[in-house]
């Protein structure tokens, strides 16, 4: 079976502080591929990654970071120095043929 | 932007009465899904489809209905609206290569049912 597992479901920081949303995933498919969506307080969905199985070098895009390890089932979300635009609930999803799994989600509060 | 409409953007309706909720997309996108958000469940696929009259049920598909006569519309129908459907409704598409395709999201649904 499928599943994704966000086990944090609510985070609170302090502006400028790290921190890292933790994705935990099942699948028996040997190719797939995992996202990671952000829902600011507006409500919308926004796309922030996608990340194919055979690829595990970690990727960076200016604060934010995806650390993917296969033999541990994870795809670890960091934001390196928080800011308060940040807050929102993030969504760790897995493809499974052409539909997506999605966890229940990060909420990420971050304080001035 | 992904070109994804929905309307309508918000909804409020009585116990078994039908509702319609209509996504509409102007890129020619192949595949289309509807999901619901609830606190603590996350995103729910309900139904998707992946061509014109072509349409398959999600994991909580029970007490919905969808059709695609054109391309560009997907319309989710609950015929006789429940309490429990009380949800936020995304609608969203395929877009990309094949075997790297993402979906994206449209700006969603919020309906209530009393």
């Amino acid at each position: 079976a499928q599943k994704v597992t966000q086990a944090q479901t609510e985070i609170s920081v302090v502006e400028k502080e790290d921190v890292t949303l933790d994705c935990v995933y099942e699948t028996r498919d040997t190719t797939y591929y995992l996202f990671w969506y952000k829902q600011p307080p507006s409500g919308e969905l926004v796309f922030l990654i996608r990340r194919n199985s055979f690829d595990e070098q970690n990727e960076i895009s200016g604060r934010y970071s995806w650390n993917f390890q296969k033999s541990t089932s994870s795809f670890n979300f960091t934001i390196t120095a928080s800011q308060v635009v940040d807050s929102a609930v993030y969504f760790c999803a897995l493809r499974h043929t052409d539909k997506l799994i999605f966890g229940t989600g990060t909420r990420l509060q971050v304080f001035p | 932007d992904a070109g994804i409409t929905q309307s309508p953007r918000h909804k409020v309706t009585e116990t078994g009465t039908p509702v319609t909720l209509r996504c509409h997309q102007t890129e020619n996108h192949r595949y289309m899904y509807w999901y619901r958000q609830d606190p603590g469940h996350g995103l729910r696929l309900i139904h998707y489809s992946y061509g014109v009259k072509d349409t398959d049920k999600g994991e909580v598909s029970d007490g919905y209905s969808v059709s695609r006569s054109k391309t560009e519309d997907f319309l989710l129908t609950l015929e006789s609206a429940t309490s429990s459907q009380t949800s936020v409704y995304f609608c969203a598409i395929t877009s990309g290569r094949a075997g790297e395709d993402t979906q994206y999201f449209g700006p969603g649904t919020r309906l209530t049912v009393l």
